[in-house]
């Protein structure tokens, strides 16, 4: 069964770094989504992305990200410099289309900031 | 704004026991409702979803009925499993938007015991 990969699985950085978090989206799939879930918090919309470029991104999502997908294959969330506040689990996911159909997940990614 | 309340948790029951977590909404359109499953270890998983009112969702012995006039999409088994233990999201997402994000709620944490 098809599935959306994430790497990697756990990460962990100094305050001010900068990290590239890495998804393989489902290979025929047009939508990619960037979410993050902050321990004991909600899991929250960070970005969509379709036909290289940003669809729709929430107020969360400032200069200090960016999104990229650099072939045909891999789509990638940047933080340029990161803070405490963004140590949290970030999940991408993807999809076919945009109605009311089902997005895939990957299983995460741990970013944990020192 | 739009915004997803789940029951607070964790829940522990006995297996077998029957199992309702609720879920109330507020949007400004006409969502389509999820239940999302994370099981240790893993990326979220669509269980089921219901696209207009009164639609029955259901998959492995789960069912969730969307209710607007209570807003309500709580999610229901006779019988749980061990095999059930997982954290349970409810989710919407608006159909008029050209947008696709997903609007989570706080997530359930159950813990079925043997």
């Amino acid at each position: 069964e098809p599935e959306v990969t994430q790497t990697p699985s756990h990460q962990v950085t100094q305050m001010g770094q900068e990290v590239i978090l890495r998804c393989v989206p489902i290979s025929n799939h047009l939508y990619f989504y960037w979410y993050r879930q902050i321990l004991g918090q909600k899991v929250e919309f960070l970005v969509s992305f379709y036909n290289n470029e940003i669809s729709e991104k929430s107020e969360i999502f400032d200069d200090q990200f960016s999104v990229e997908r650099p072939d045909g294959s891999n789509f990638t969330l940047k933080i340029r410099s990161t803070k405490l506040e963004d140590s949290a689990m970030y999940f991408c996911a993807s999809s076919l289309g945009q109605g009311p159909g089902e997005l895939f997940f990957g299983e995460g990614s741990r970013l944990t900031v020192l | 704004g739009n915004s997803v309340t789940q029951m607070e948790g964790p829940v522990t029951l006995s297996e077998e026991a029957f199992l309702t977590i609720n879920c109330t909404y507020t949007a400004t359109g006409y969502p389509s409702l999820f239940w999302y499953v994370q099981y240790p270890g893993e990326g979220l998983q669509l269980l089921l979803k219901a696209t207009k009112a009164d639609d029955k969702g259901s998959n492995k012995g789960f069912e969730a009925t969307y209710r607007k006039e209570t807003t309500s999409f709580h999610l229901e088994k006779g019988s749980v499993q061990v095999s059930d233990s997982a954290v349970y999201f409810c989710a919407l997402r608006l159909r008029e938007t050209s947008g696709s994000r997903l609007t989570f709620g706080e997530g359930t944490q159950l813990t079925v015991n043997p």
